[in-house]
């Protein structure tokens, strides 16, 4: 069964460097996501990215948040300059473009932790 | 602006018997409803979903319930097997979210006892 992976599963980094973290969505859906949960808090929406541009970002999707689908099956959310409130599970999702069909569907996350 | 609540932060119930998760929503542009259940360390998973225009929707032990009127909606499982012990989160989406952006409850956690 086709599914979303994430890598790396694990990032450690110095507050203010720069983190990539990428996915690879289900190869036939055209709408993709990112997500994250700060320990013990609800999963919250941060982007979604529809026709190679964002359809619509939250309030924590920031200037230091870029997403980027580089080629036909990666795509990506970068961090320019980390902050110890960033260190979170991050989830990357996607689903079809059939608007009766609208589960999205999650990778197993990147657990992201900013010292 | 808790506009999808899990008011049940845990559930135990026996092996065998029926599980009854609930979800609350404020939002009136939800259309779509979801069941995602997760494990520690792992991405949601999942479960079953409901469109506004039914009321109930059936995919073997699971089921879901959506009352508009109340703005409520339940999972049942039947039978709970020690395996569905996990999180439980309700999310929802709708016209004008950004593409469908789901909005997520704070989970319940379910313990299946054997």
């Amino acid at each position: 069964e086709p599914e979303v992976t994430q890598t790396p599963s694990h990032q450690v980094t110095q507050m203010g460097q720069e983190v990539i973290l990428r996915c690879v969505p289900i190869s036939n859906h055209l709408y993709f996501y990112w997500y994250r949960q700060i320990l013990g808090q609800k999963v919250e929406f941060l982007v979604s990215f529809y026709n190679n541009e964002i359809s619509e970002k939250s309030e924590i999707f920031d200037d230091q948040f870029s997403v980027e689908r580089p080629d036909g099956s990666n795509f990506t959310l970068k961090i320019r300059s980390t902050k110890l409130e960033d260190s979170a599970m991050y989830f990357c999702a996607s689903r079809e473009l059939d608007s009766l069909q609208e589960t999205q569907y999650f990778g197993p996350g990147t657990r992201l932790l900013v010292l | 602006d808790q506009q999808v609540k899990q008011n049940s932060p845990s559930l135990s119930v026996q092996e065998g018997r029926i599980s009854i998760l609930n979800c609350d929503y404020t939002n009136s542009m939800f259309d779509y409803f979801l069941w995602y259940k997760k494990y520690p360390a792992e991405g949601p998973t999942f479960l079953i979903s409901i469109s506004s225009i039914k009321d109930k929707n059936e995919d073997g032990r699971f089921t879901v319930f959506l009352n508009k009127s109340a703005k409520h909606l339940s999972l049942h499982i039947v039978p709970s097997q020690p395996g569905d012990s996990a999180v439980y989160f309700c999310a929802a989406s709708g016209r004008g979210t950004g593409r469908r952006a789901l909005t997520f409850g704070s989970g319940t956690r379910l313990q299946v006892q054997p």
